[in-house]
């Protein structure tokens, strides 16, 4: 079981589509982190929040639009997307460290296919 | 671009230790190794991480050479539950985490 929660495992949504990943911790995590995983590649940094402000964005495009509600809370919105967004979508969480980066936890992904 | 090189895969028998090389020959003073692990339809999950020294946890042992040029992963007794794809990460605070290609470990019964 993992500690952090991430709905729908799983999303197939046309190219026209409006929908929202969403991502859960209660560990009282202050950073968390988007990543996408292509097939058979490791997970790739697209969105990183620190006490709910936005941190590091990876140069994402635009139909890709994270949200931080809270300190327990992470969605990612997504509109218009492409077939090549079609991937494995993770969500982590982390303390926020001073020195170091604190060890990530992570959800077991929503899988996102485009049609 | 990821900083390390690792074998693309490995095979471990049973209840053997498996040792995970990694070379990361360009690796700063101030920059710390951490490892992770992916499961088939899991997400990764953290195993240790280190600076220096010689780290031990419940999972794993790190062993990091003096020149901090290379380290290894070592899971003691594997298991089949251990068949996975190890990734060495080497990150400074304030970087963006980069992911390598892994090494796929598989336990072989």
């Amino acid at each position: 079981d993992t500690e952090v929660t991430q709905t729908p495992k799983h999303l197939v949504m046309g190219m026209t589509n409006k929908k929202s990943l969403k991502c859960e911790q209660h560990m009282g995590h202050r950073a968390m982190y988007w990543y996408k995983q292509k097939a058979k590649k490791p997970p790739e940094l697209m969105f990183v929040y620190s006490y709910e402000k936005l941190s590091i964005n990876e140069s994402v495009p635009s139909r890709f639009s994270p949200e931080c509600p809270n300190s327990s809370l992470l969605n990612l919105h997504l509109h218009a997307l492409q077939p090549e967004d079609s991937a494995l979508y993770l969500c982590a969480s982390s303390r926020v460290g001073s020195t170091e980066i604190q060890p990530q936890h992570f959800g077991d992904g929503t899988r996102l296919s485009i049609l | 671009d990821a900083k390390t090189t690792q074998p693309t895969s490995m095979d471990c028998a049973e209840g053997r230790a498996a040792n995970l090389p990694c070379n990361h020959s360009t690796i700063s003073g101030n920059e710390y190794v951490y490892w992770y692990r992916q499961i088939h339809s899991q997400g990764p999950q953290y195993i240790i991480h280190g600076l220096k020294n010689n780290e031990t946890n419940e999972m794993a042992s790190l062993i990091i050479t003096e020149d901090r040029k290379s380290s290894t992963l070592i899971l003691p007794h594997a298991t089949l539950r251990d068949t996975a794809v190890y990734y060495c990460i080497v990150h400074n605070y304030g970087q963006n985490f980069v992911f390598g290609p892994g090494t796929r470990l598989s336990v072989l019964p």
